[in-house]
């Protein structure tokens, strides 16, 4: 079983849509969650962390944790063309430096 | 956040080969860190780059095959030695350690885009 389990997609929905982007996670000792967003031929980019349980709210996005689910989501409110890229995410245990990453999200939003 | 840039952007190189990528950070920070991604994968973490000493590998990632150098505080290099075309891929370099960050929060260069023929 993998650590972080991601659906691949590709997810396709309407501008204006919301989207919802979800992870699974095996390893309880995980403490930090991120999200990077990863446009098509460049580098990861940080949008967003979280440590405890709850929502966390950023603009359009919203990221929520379910640890006793080991389940963590990506809501982005009112989709646009400009959020196609593909989504991580990305877990830390709080020690040391090793960030563990689920396969990634592709995601198209449509006109 | 921190600007971090790559070099080569891209390159395809012929099996047998070697090919060093470089790391530049517009600041000092406390680690770096080299990533290879690979199509349908999950970023994987090569190494650590430790500034004044050897690099900190990965399970099934050796220092012959996967070279580190880290000079300074800005700057890194990865050689991706002996190429055979399963070693193409995405390398990214990453950074920890900025002013005020936590050591989860990391930041990506744009990557190396290596196609081994």
């Amino acid at each position: 079983q993998k650590e972080v389990e991601q659906d691949p997609g590709p997810l396709s929905v309407p501008e204006g849509a919301i989207v919802s982007l979800n992870c699974t996670y095996s390893n309880s000792a995980f403490q930090y969650f991120m999200w990077y967003r990863q446009y098509s031929r460049k580098g990861p980019e940080l949008l967003m962390y979280t440590y405890s349980s709850g929502n966390k709210e950023d603009g359009r996005f919203t990221a929520q944790v379910d640890k006793s689910s080991k389940y963590i989501s990506l809501f982005i409110r009112d989709s646009q063309p400009s959020d196609s890229a593909t989504y991580l995410c990305a877990i830390h245990t709080g020690g040391g430096n090793k960030l563990t990453f689920g396969t990634g999200t592709q995601l198209k939003v449509e006109l | 956040s921190a600007v971090i840039s790559q070099k080569p952007s891209r390159d395809i190189c012929q099996r047998g080969t070697s090919l060093t990528i470089q790391c530049q950070v517009d600041s000092q920070v406390t680690m770096m860190f080299w990533y290879r991604q690979q199509p349908g994968q999950s970023l994987t973490l090569i190494a650590t780059a430790n500034q004044g000493s050897e690099a900190t590998y990965e399970s099934g990632f050796v220092i012959d095959k996967f070279p580190i150098s880290r000079p300074n505080l800005t700057f890194s290099t990865l050689t991706v030695s002996n190429m055979s075309p399963e070693d193409s891929s995405i390398y990214l370099c990453s950074v920890n350690g900025l002013a005020g960050g936590h050591t989860y929060e990391q930041y990506f260069g744009p990557g190396t885009r290596l196609t081994v023929t």
